[in-house]
C-alpha cells in the first residue's frame, strides 16, 4: 500500500462548480499535511497547509481527519485557472521527509 | 524569494554514462531532497539530506548516489545511466514546513 494515496482523476468539471479531492495516508506518525499545486511542465508549489481544525483560503478549504487518516481539499466556484494537478503531501514526525501522493489532475471547462 | 536552481532543464545521456545533476539553494536551508516524477507514479523520493555530508535513502535509491559537500548544494549522481532512469528529476529544499522546488531536469537516457 502506498504511504499517501490520491484518486489520480482526471476530474473534468464546468467552470463555477465545486470540486473535492481526498487523500489518505497510512502512517499515523504523520505530523504535517499540505496541498501543493503543479501546473503543466512546472514545479510543484505550496497551495496551503492543512490544520487539524480545518482551514480556508478564499475559495479553497482544507480538512484533516486524523482518526480516519485522510485530508481533503474543496474548491468552490472553480475558475479556468484552477486547472492543474493537486498533490497531497505528508511530513513525518521526527524526519524532514516529505511524501507526495501521485496527484489528482483537474481540468475546469468553460 | 527562495530560489532553488537546477543546473539543466533538459539532458540527453547515453546508457552507461555517469550523470551529475546539480541543485543549489540560496536560503540557507538545512534539508534538501531529490525526487523523480513519472506519469501515474507522482513524486518519489530518491535521497534526502538534513545537513552537510549527511544523507538518507528515500524510497527508490537504487542506481543513484548523492553528495552534499556544502550546505547550499546537493548533487544527484547516476553511476551508470540506464533507460529506466529516463524521468523528470526535481530538487527541493526546506527550512520549515514548506518545500521549494527547482524547475526540474528532464533526463532522457538513450
Amino acid at each position: 500500500r502506498k504511504e499517501v494515496e490520491q484518486d489520480p482523476g482526471p476530474f473534468n468539471v464546468p467552470e463555477g462548480a465545486t470540486v473535492a479531492f481526498n487523500c489518505t495516508y497510512s502512517n499515523s506518525a504523520s505530523q504535517s499535511f499540505f496541498w501543493y499545486r503543479q501546473d503543466c511542465r512546472k514545479e510543484p508549489k505550496l497551495l496551503m497547509s492543512v490544520y487539524s481544525s480545518g482551514n480556508e483560503d478564499g475559495r479553497f478549504t482544507a480538512q484533516l481527519n486524523r482518526a480516519s487518516q485522510y485530508i481533503s481539499l474543496l474548491i468552490r466556484d472553480s475558475k479556468l485557472s484552477d486547472s492543474a494537478t493537486y498533490l497531497c503531501v505528508v511530513n513525518y514526525r521526527g524526519a524532514q521527509k516529505l511524501v507526495f501522493g501521485q496527484g489528482t489532475r483537474l481540468t475546469i471547462n468553460p | 524569494d527562495v530560489k532553488v536552481t537546477q543546473s539543466s532543464r533538459y539532458l540527453v545521456k547515453r546508457t552507461g554514462e555517469k550523470v551529475f545533476l546539480e541543485c543549489v539553494q540560496d536560503m540557507d536551508h538545512e534539508n534538501m531532497f531529490w525526487y523523480r516524477q513519472d506519469p501515474g507514479l507522482g513524486l518519489r523520493l530518491i535521497y534526502f539530506s538534513y545537513d552537510v555530508k549527511m544523507k538518507e535513502k528515500g524510497d527508490i535509491p537504487e542506481g543513484y548516489s548523492v553528495s552534499r559537500e556544502k550546505k547550499e548544494r546537493f548533487s544527484l549522481i547516476l553511476e551508470s545511466a540506464s533507460t529506466n532512469q529516463t524521468s523528470m528529476y526535481l530538487c527541493a529544499s526546506t527550512g520549515g514546513p514548506e518545500a521549494f522546488f527547482g524547475q526540474g531536469t528532464r533526463l532522457t537516457v538513450v
